[in-house]
């Protein structure tokens, strides 16, 4: 079994669309759970960050983490052309320095 | 925020020459990361650079091919040695600033083609 799986793509939907953004884990070890942008030609660059089960908005933006089923979503609603990136969930133990493990990546493509 | 510069940005290479990826960061960072991404793949740690000591390296990646300086706490390179076409890749430079968090931030990367 893959330490992280994600959603494949690539995912396509018009603007104004709610987008569900999925992974799973193996580690149960994983604390911090995160949700990268990255667009084209760029680097990745922070959306989300989280520690515990449960919700988190920030705008448009809902992360959402089920620790039990290790299972976590990145919701985006009314989505924008500007939303049109690859999205990438990440983790990390942090129990001492540790690395971020990242998942594949979801390409998603928001037509107006 | 961090503001995280690499140089080149892109580049193409010749079959067994080495290139080496120069990252300069705006502030004082401990750890500093060297990430690649293979076309349409994700991000795979190549080291962590701490300032003042040895590069620590992940699982398949060794010293002799990914040589890694860190003289000081704003500045790392990579060099690529030897090159093959397997190493055609992105190479990414990221920094974390809040220690233990797991947030990086990353430089836009530099896109390497080996003919």
């Amino acid at each position: 079994q893959k330490e992280v799986e994600q959603d494949p793509g690539p995912l396509s939907v018009p603007e104004g669309a709610i987008v569900s953004l999925n992974c799973t884990y193996s580690n149960s070890a994983f604390q911090y759970f995160m949700w990268y942008r990255q667009y084209s030609r760029k680097g990745p660059e922070l959306l989300m960050y989280t520690y515990s089960s449960g919700n988190k908005e920030d705008g448009r933006f809902t992360a959402q983490v089920d620790k039990s089923s290790k299972y976590i979503s990145l919701f985006i609603r009314d989505s924008q052309p500007s939303d049109s990136a690859t999205y990438l969930c990440a983790f990390s133990m942090k129990t001492s320095y540790d690395k971020v493990i990242f998942g594949p990546g979801t390409s998603l493509s928001v037509i107006p | 925020s961090a503001v995280i510069s690499q140089k080149p940005s892109r580049d193409i290479c010749q079959r067994g020459t080495s290139l080496t990826i120069q990252c300069q960061v705006d502030s004082q960072v401990t750890m500093m990361f060297w990430y690649r991404q293979q076309p349409g793949q994700s991000l795979t740690l190549i080291a962590t650079a701490n300032q003042g000591s040895e590069a620590t390296y992940e699982s398949g990646f060794v010293i002799d091919k990914f040589p890694i300086s860190r003289p000081n706490l704003t500045f790392s390179t990579l060099t690529v040695s030897n090159m093959s076409p397997e190493d055609s890749s992105i190479y990414l430079c990221s920094v974390e600033l809040y220690s233990r968090t797991g947030e990086l931030f990353f430089g836009e990367g530099s896109r390497l083609t080996v003919l």
